[in-house]
Protein backbone atom coordinates (compact mmCIF):
# COMPACT_ATOMS: atom_id res chain seq x y z
CA UNK A 1 0.00 0.00 0.00
CA UNK A 2 1.01 3.32 -0.55
CA UNK A 3 2.31 5.69 2.29
CA UNK A 4 5.25 6.13 4.79
CA UNK A 5 6.96 3.05 5.93
CA UNK A 6 8.66 3.49 9.45
CA UNK A 7 11.32 0.85 10.87
CA UNK A 8 11.59 -0.60 13.22
CA UNK A 9 8.32 -0.44 15.15
CA UNK A 10 9.67 -1.01 18.93
CA UNK A 11 13.29 -0.41 20.03
CA UNK A 12 14.78 -0.42 23.34
CA UNK A 13 18.07 0.84 23.67
CA UNK A 14 20.26 1.43 26.58
CA UNK A 15 21.76 4.81 27.65
CA UNK A 16 24.89 5.90 25.28
CA UNK A 17 23.98 3.33 22.64
CA UNK A 18 23.03 5.09 18.93
CA UNK A 19 20.89 3.58 16.59
CA UNK A 20 19.01 4.85 13.34
CA UNK A 21 15.09 5.64 12.67
CA UNK A 22 14.32 4.19 9.06
CA UNK A 23 11.50 6.22 7.05
CA UNK A 24 10.35 6.01 3.36
CA UNK A 25 7.68 6.92 1.48
CA UNK A 26 6.49 6.23 -2.11
CA UNK A 27 4.09 8.74 -2.74
CA UNK A 28 6.80 10.81 -5.04
CA UNK A 29 6.52 13.88 -2.08
CA UNK A 30 8.74 16.26 -1.42
CA UNK A 31 8.98 17.48 2.34
CA UNK A 32 9.63 15.09 5.11
CA UNK A 33 9.39 15.31 8.69
CA UNK A 34 10.21 13.77 12.00
CA UNK A 35 8.16 14.23 14.98
CA UNK A 36 8.19 13.18 18.01
CA UNK A 37 4.97 12.42 20.44
CA UNK A 38 4.86 12.56 24.85
CA UNK A 39 2.18 12.71 26.54
CA UNK A 40 0.55 15.64 27.08
CA UNK A 41 3.37 17.67 25.00
CA UNK A 42 1.46 17.08 21.49
CA UNK A 43 3.88 16.42 18.44
CA UNK A 44 6.87 18.41 18.46
CA UNK A 45 8.71 18.55 15.28
CA UNK A 46 12.34 17.13 15.61
CA UNK A 47 13.96 17.88 11.72
CA UNK A 48 12.36 18.46 8.53
CA UNK A 49 13.51 18.21 5.05
CA UNK A 50 11.45 20.92 2.60
CA UNK A 51 13.51 19.38 -0.23
CA UNK A 52 15.79 16.46 -0.89
CA UNK A 53 19.28 17.70 -0.30
CA UNK A 54 18.17 20.18 2.20
CA UNK A 55 17.41 19.68 6.40
CA UNK A 56 16.30 22.22 8.86
CA UNK A 57 16.20 22.08 12.30
CA UNK A 58 12.40 22.16 14.26
CA UNK A 59 11.87 22.82 17.66
CA UNK A 60 13.67 19.88 19.28
CA UNK A 61 16.55 19.09 17.12
CA UNK A 62 19.09 18.37 20.07
CA UNK A 63 20.61 14.53 20.29
CA UNK A 64 19.23 14.20 17.00
CA UNK A 65 21.03 14.14 13.43
CA UNK A 66 19.30 13.32 9.83
CA UNK A 67 19.65 12.35 6.54
CA UNK A 68 17.70 13.13 3.65
CA UNK A 69 19.46 10.37 1.74
CA UNK A 70 16.87 10.29 -1.75
CA UNK A 71 13.63 12.11 -2.09
CA UNK A 72 12.33 8.44 -1.07
CA UNK A 73 14.19 8.40 2.57
CA UNK A 74 14.56 9.96 5.35
CA UNK A 75 16.71 8.79 8.51
CA UNK A 76 16.64 10.07 11.66
CA UNK A 77 19.78 9.28 14.21
CA UNK A 78 20.32 9.36 17.94
CA UNK A 79 23.89 9.48 18.74
CA UNK A 80 23.97 8.69 22.08
CA UNK A 81 20.42 7.80 23.65
CA UNK A 82 18.96 9.45 26.70
CA UNK A 83 16.37 8.08 29.08
CA UNK A 84 14.81 11.83 27.67
CA UNK A 85 14.90 10.34 24.17
CA UNK A 86 12.14 7.54 25.44
CA UNK A 87 8.89 8.65 23.07
CA UNK A 88 6.98 7.49 20.18
CA UNK A 89 8.68 8.96 17.18
CA UNK A 90 6.52 9.89 13.90
CA UNK A 91 7.69 10.57 10.57
CA UNK A 92 5.54 11.91 7.78
CA UNK A 93 5.52 13.88 4.26
CA UNK A 94 3.80 16.06 2.68
CA UNK A 95 3.32 17.36 -1.35
CA UNK A 96 4.49 21.00 0.31
CA UNK A 97 7.14 22.33 -1.85
CA UNK A 98 9.11 25.70 -2.34
CA UNK A 99 7.21 28.55 -1.42
CA UNK A 100 3.51 27.82 -2.01
CA UNK A 101 1.41 27.81 1.07
CA UNK A 102 1.41 24.37 2.59
CA UNK A 103 -2.49 23.79 2.20
CA UNK A 104 -1.10 20.27 2.37
CA UNK A 105 -2.15 17.85 5.38
CA UNK A 106 0.93 15.75 6.43
CA UNK A 107 0.70 10.93 5.83
CA UNK A 108 2.38 9.80 9.27
CA UNK A 109 4.22 6.52 9.27
CA UNK A 110 2.61 3.97 11.94
CA UNK A 111 5.16 5.26 14.50
CA UNK A 112 8.49 3.94 16.32
CA UNK A 113 8.23 3.44 20.13
CA UNK A 114 11.31 3.90 21.67
CA UNK A 115 12.23 3.46 24.98
CA UNK A 116 15.77 4.06 26.44
CA UNK A 117 16.68 2.55 29.58
CA UNK B 1 2.42 30.41 25.16
CA UNK B 2 1.66 27.08 22.98
CA UNK B 3 0.81 28.52 19.27
CA UNK B 4 -1.77 25.68 19.23
CA UNK B 5 -3.89 25.26 23.00
CA UNK B 6 -6.62 22.58 23.11
CA UNK B 7 -9.10 21.23 25.96
CA UNK B 8 -7.65 17.80 26.87
CA UNK B 9 -11.04 16.80 27.89
CA UNK B 10 -12.26 13.75 28.29
CA UNK B 11 -15.42 14.28 26.58
CA UNK B 12 -17.83 11.58 27.63
CA UNK B 13 -20.83 11.32 25.38
CA UNK B 14 -23.38 9.02 24.74
CA UNK B 15 -23.88 7.49 21.28
CA UNK B 16 -26.04 9.79 19.10
CA UNK B 17 -25.28 13.07 20.75
CA UNK B 18 -23.69 15.98 19.21
CA UNK B 19 -20.36 16.92 21.09
CA UNK B 20 -18.12 20.32 20.22
CA UNK B 21 -14.73 21.34 21.36
CA UNK B 22 -12.46 24.33 20.04
CA UNK B 23 -8.58 25.15 19.63
CA UNK B 24 -7.49 28.24 19.61
CA UNK B 25 -4.28 29.55 17.96
CA UNK B 26 -1.50 31.89 18.73
CA UNK B 27 0.14 33.28 15.00
CA UNK B 28 -2.07 35.27 13.59
CA UNK B 29 0.21 35.28 10.27
CA UNK B 30 -1.23 31.17 10.53
CA UNK B 31 -3.05 30.20 7.02
CA UNK B 32 -4.02 26.73 6.71
CA UNK B 33 -5.99 24.57 9.57
CA UNK B 34 -6.94 20.87 9.69
CA UNK B 35 -8.43 18.27 12.17
CA UNK B 36 -6.18 15.44 12.46
CA UNK B 37 -7.74 11.79 13.89
CA UNK B 38 -5.63 9.86 16.22
CA UNK B 39 -6.43 6.75 17.53
CA UNK B 40 -4.41 5.19 20.32
CA UNK B 41 -1.28 3.90 20.05
CA UNK B 42 -1.38 4.80 16.21
CA UNK B 43 -0.38 7.27 13.67
CA UNK B 44 -2.36 10.55 13.10
CA UNK B 45 -4.48 10.71 10.17
CA UNK B 46 -5.85 13.58 8.26
CA UNK B 47 -10.01 14.18 9.18
CA UNK B 48 -10.35 17.41 7.60
CA UNK B 49 -9.34 20.81 6.67
CA UNK B 50 -10.75 23.88 7.61
CA UNK B 51 -11.93 26.68 5.47
CA UNK B 52 -12.46 29.90 6.31
CA UNK B 53 -16.37 29.21 5.30
CA UNK B 54 -16.49 26.60 7.49
CA UNK B 55 -16.75 23.27 6.19
CA UNK B 56 -18.95 20.01 6.39
CA UNK B 57 -17.70 16.01 6.25
CA UNK B 58 -20.96 13.64 6.92
CA UNK B 59 -21.16 14.11 10.39
CA UNK B 60 -18.52 16.34 11.65
CA UNK B 61 -18.01 20.51 11.08
CA UNK B 62 -15.31 22.39 11.24
CA UNK B 63 -15.18 26.11 11.67
CA UNK B 64 -12.76 28.90 11.23
CA UNK B 65 -12.96 32.18 13.88
CA UNK B 66 -9.62 34.16 12.56
CA UNK B 67 -10.65 37.40 14.63
CA UNK B 68 -10.93 35.56 17.69
CA UNK B 69 -8.10 32.90 16.38
CA UNK B 70 -10.14 29.74 17.17
CA UNK B 71 -11.45 26.74 15.15
CA UNK B 72 -14.12 24.28 16.61
CA UNK B 73 -15.14 20.57 15.41
CA UNK B 74 -18.59 19.03 15.90
CA UNK B 75 -19.68 15.87 15.46
CA UNK B 76 -23.20 15.04 15.20
CA UNK B 77 -24.93 11.41 15.67
CA UNK B 78 -21.98 10.32 17.63
CA UNK B 79 -20.90 6.74 16.68
CA UNK B 80 -18.33 5.09 19.38
CA UNK B 81 -16.40 4.88 16.60
CA UNK B 82 -15.85 8.24 16.92
CA UNK B 83 -13.71 8.05 20.19
CA UNK B 84 -10.56 8.97 19.20
CA UNK B 85 -7.89 12.36 20.35
CA UNK B 86 -8.60 14.83 17.81
CA UNK B 87 -5.45 17.45 16.95
CA UNK B 88 -5.89 20.88 16.18
CA UNK B 89 -3.60 21.13 13.57
CA UNK B 90 -2.61 25.12 11.53
CA UNK B 91 0.48 26.27 9.47
CA UNK B 92 1.72 29.80 8.63
CA UNK B 93 1.95 31.11 5.25
CA UNK B 94 5.01 29.84 3.20
CA UNK B 95 5.87 27.76 5.97
CA UNK B 96 6.33 23.53 5.64
CA UNK B 97 5.84 23.26 9.33
CA UNK B 98 2.83 22.62 10.84
CA UNK B 99 1.89 23.04 14.48
CA UNK B 100 -0.07 20.50 16.82
CA UNK B 101 -2.04 20.74 19.32
CA UNK B 102 -2.09 18.15 22.24
CA UNK B 103 -5.41 17.17 21.49
CA UNK B 104 -8.87 16.36 22.80
CA UNK B 105 -9.80 13.20 23.85
CA UNK B 106 -13.44 12.23 22.95
CA UNK B 107 -15.10 8.99 24.32
CA UNK B 108 -18.67 7.75 23.05
CA UNK B 109 -20.50 5.50 25.17
CA UNK B 110 -22.68 2.92 24.53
Amino acid sequence: NAGVTQTPKFQVLKTGQSMTLQCAQDMNHNSMYWYRQDPGMGLRLIYYSASEGTTDKGEVPNGYNVSRLNKREFSLRLESAAPSQTSVYFCASSEARGTVSSNYGYTFGSGTRLTVV
Amino acid sequence: RKEVEQDPGPFNVPEGATVAFNCTYSNSASQSFFWYRQDCRKEPKLLMSVYSSGNEDGRFTAQLNRASQYISLLIRDSKLSDSATYLCVVNRKYDYKLSFGAGTTVTVRA
